[in-house]
């Protein structure tokens, strides 16, 4: 089966740096993605991963290790609108993705 | 990126009644469809997989009787609720992909549904 785990809540500092890990399960892999979602809104993307290694992308990177079943996403110089939730979701082998349940990111001055 | 518009964005409807949404693809062709329920503060739930011209595949423990899935063209799906409940009410969002092997989906913006 899938499983996915990433924590549930993170507190932050307005202008620093925050790390959200994800942790997976699967037996079959086309990518992982991260996705930011507000409060009553869709999920917007952020940024997808399928080989190892880092992808910077402006503020936000994302890192996926494939045999440690390990991805982070990384965000730096905290702005208040990066209060959020941050959901990681698995690309399975049908193209279809398991998400996470998602890690709400709170941002203080 | 491609834009998928869905309507309406939120809607309160009497218990017993049936409820439409509609998801379009904009500016592209969307053979698969995928709608999603999602109750506060939980993750997206995959509720079915569309694909054009064919009958959708539901996920375990989803009524099909209950939630229709139509999708009769490359650029629309609906979701009707019908005999609403309750316990219906949630945040349903649309995604589309323009091929199975496709890796970004596209979201709507989502519907809130409040069944009084």
């Amino acid at each position: 089966g899938q499983n996915i785990d990433q924590p549930t809540e993170m507190t932050a500092t307005e202008g620093a740096i925050v790390q959200i890990n994800c942790t997976y399960q699967t037996s079959g892999f086309n990518g992982l993605f991260w996705y930011q979602q507000h409060a009553g809104e869709a999920p917007t993307f952020l940024s997808y991963n399928v080989l190892d290694g880092l992808e910077e992308k402006g503020r936000f990177s994302s890192f996926l290790s494939r045999s440690k079943g390990y991805s982070y996403l990384l965000l730096k110089e905290l702005q208040m609108k990066d209060s959020a939730s941050y959901l990681c979701a698995l690309m399975d082998s049908n193209y279809q993705l398991i998400w996470g349940a998602g890690t709400k990111l709170i941002i203080k001055p | 990126g491609a834009v998928v518009s869905q309507h309406p964005s939120w809607v309160i409807c009497k218990s017993g009644t049936s409820v439409k949404i509609e998801c379009r693809s904009l500016d592209f062709q969307a053979t698969t469809m995928f709608w999603y329920r999602q109750f506060p503060k939980q993750s997206l739930m995959l509720m079915a997989t569309s694909n054009e011209g064919s009958k959708a595949t539901y996920e375990q423990g989803v009524e099909k009787d209950k939630f229709l899935i139509n999708h009769a063209s490359l650029t629309l799906s609906t979701l009707t609720v019908t005999s609403a409940h309750p316990e219906d009410s949630s945040f349903y969002i649309c995604s589309a992909k323009t091929m199975a092997g496709d890796t970004e989906a596209f979201f709507g913006q989502g519907t809130r549904l409040t069944v009084v």
